[in-house]
């Protein structure tokens, strides 16, 4: 069962913050968080693993909290070349695939 | 991260035919993994090419429709069959990171039009 992800958009303004949401059903190994501009593929942002460990980008952070199965994806300052659609990935520790959320589009303005 | 080369970037297709999309990847890799992307939608996986056996398929997809073929460890094809307009659809390769790598890295994706 496909994750989900909230809100489904959100629009900024340059400099201002917003949080991504996403939910599962099952319990997970890991959360991805990837970012997609139209046109081009999905692009890594960050790996939350169980147990706490993060790796990825610098300016974005992240939680997940393993009993609720949620993670969110926190941007602040946001800069115009933020925008795009965010996708969360979960990976129940099977066969190491990943099952993509529904998505956020993110668009800043000035 | 590794770097994949996917083509055709697009093609037009007539109803009926079949396509077949190609991923080279500049290193060996374990997995790799098909996914379909409809236009404002999200990434939905189709199946897990495994090097040495048969793929693996997610619900509602199936080996007669989505044939995979993974020769080697840097190479995967998959071949979309018997087209309809409903497999209009956007077609992304994908593998898993290294031993201490982070996030899986896509390939550019085929922009399929089936008309």
């Amino acid at each position: 069962q496909q994750p989900v992800q909230s809100p489904q958009a959100v629009i900024l303004r340059e400099g201002e913050d917003a949080v991504i949401n996403c939910s599962s059903s099952k319990a997970l190994y890991s959360v991805h968080w990837y970012r997609q501009k139209h046109g081009e593929a999905p692009v890594f942002l960050m790996i939350l693993l169980k147990g706490g460990e993060q790796k990825g980008h610098e300016k974005i952070s992240a939680s997940f909290n393993e009993k609720k199965q949620q993670s969110s994806l926190y941007l602040t300052a946001s800069q115009l070349s933020y925008s795009g659609t965010y996708f969360c990935g979960t990976d129940t520790g099977t066969a190491s695939k990943l099952t993509f959320g529904t998505g956020t589009r993110l668009q800043v303005t000035l | 991260s590794a770097v994949i080369s996917q083509k055709p970037s697009r093609d037009i297709c007539q109803r009926g035919t079949s396509l077949t999309i190609q991923c080279q990847v500049d290193s060996q890799v374990t997995m790799m993994f098909w996914y379909r992307q409809q236009p404002g939608q999200s990434l939905t996986l189709i199946a897990t090419a495994n090097q040495g056996s048969e793929a693996t398929y997610e619900s509602g997809f199936v080996i007669d429709k989505f044939p995979i073929s993974r020769p080697n460890l840097t190479f995967s094809t998959l071949t979309v069959s018997n087209m309809s307009p409903e497999d209009s659809s956007i077609y992304l390769c994908s593998v898993s990171p290294h031993a201490g790598g982070y996030g899986y890295t896509f390939g550019s994706g085929t922009r399929l039009t089936v008309v």
